[in-house]
């Protein structure tokens, strides 16, 4: 159980471009959804929180208008990495919580590289 | 300001043994306390948690033990497998908040 899907694993974008990243929890409803950034040989580091229906948090550092996040429903949150640039690429990962107070299930990640 | 510190980037250990991961924290106020294992590419996995009422906490192969006079927490695998190479981050959490902040993560190599 507690299984959190994340889709595309790699992606591959032109600069300017946008790309999309769902996260999805698949046999829980997740009340909280959370997006990380994890650097080569770094920790992971907490972009912004999601509820369902509500706005997104975002941490200090972190633009709003370019790290789009949609949490559409109790199993689903997008982020949308918008008007991509080479200093973009990194290893996006996302996770869920709802299940225990505390514990937080983390999809596989996602690589992306901007050329 | 790191909260949550893995000062040992890298252990290695030989198969059969323990292996003893160590973190330490600064907040005292952090009430629950976490460990994932992660592989390369992927996600990092949940192992096994403890709240800070406990100062142990077991799940087969797994034990977390929790010092809060010392502000330490570790991670004790034994045996030690070939398959539990992988790199093991700690994490905290504040009592008012579902947010997890995570050591910078220690790489364990377990050889035969």
């Amino acid at each position: 159980g507690a299984v959190v899907s994340q889709h595309p694993s790699w992606v591959i974008c032109k600069s300017g471009t946008s790309v999309k990243i769902e996260c999805r929890s698949l046999d829980f409803q997740a009340t909280t959804m959370f997006w990380y950034r994890q650097f080569p040989k770094q920790s992971l580091m907490l972009m912004a929180t999601s509820n369902e229906g509500s706005k997104a948090t975002y941490e200090q550092g972190v633009e709003k208008d370019k790290f789009l996040i949609n949490h559409a429903s109790l199993t689903l949150s997008t982020l949308t990495v918008t008007s991509a640039h080479p200093e973009d690429s990194s290893f996006y990962i996302c996770s869920a919580s709802g299940v225990a107070k505390n514990i937080q299930y983390f999809g596989a990640g996602t690589r992306l590289s901007v050329l | 300001d790191q909260q949550v510190k893995q000062n040992s980037p890298s252990l290695s250990v030989q198969e059969g043994r323990i292996s003893i991961l160590n973190c330490d924290y600064t907040n005292s106020m952090f009430d629950y306390f976490l460990w994932y294992k992660k592989y390369p590419a992927e996600g990092p996995t949940f192992l096994i948690s403890i709240s800070s009422i406990k100062d142990k906490n077991e799940d087969g192969r797994f034990t977390v033990f929790l010092n809060k006079s010392a502000k330490h927490l570790s991670l004790h695998i034994v045996p030690s497998q070939p398959g539990d190479s992988a790199v093991y981050f700690c994490a905290a959490s504040e009592p008012w908040t579902d947010k997890l902040i995570f050591g910078t993560g220690t790489r364990l190599q377990v050889f035969p």
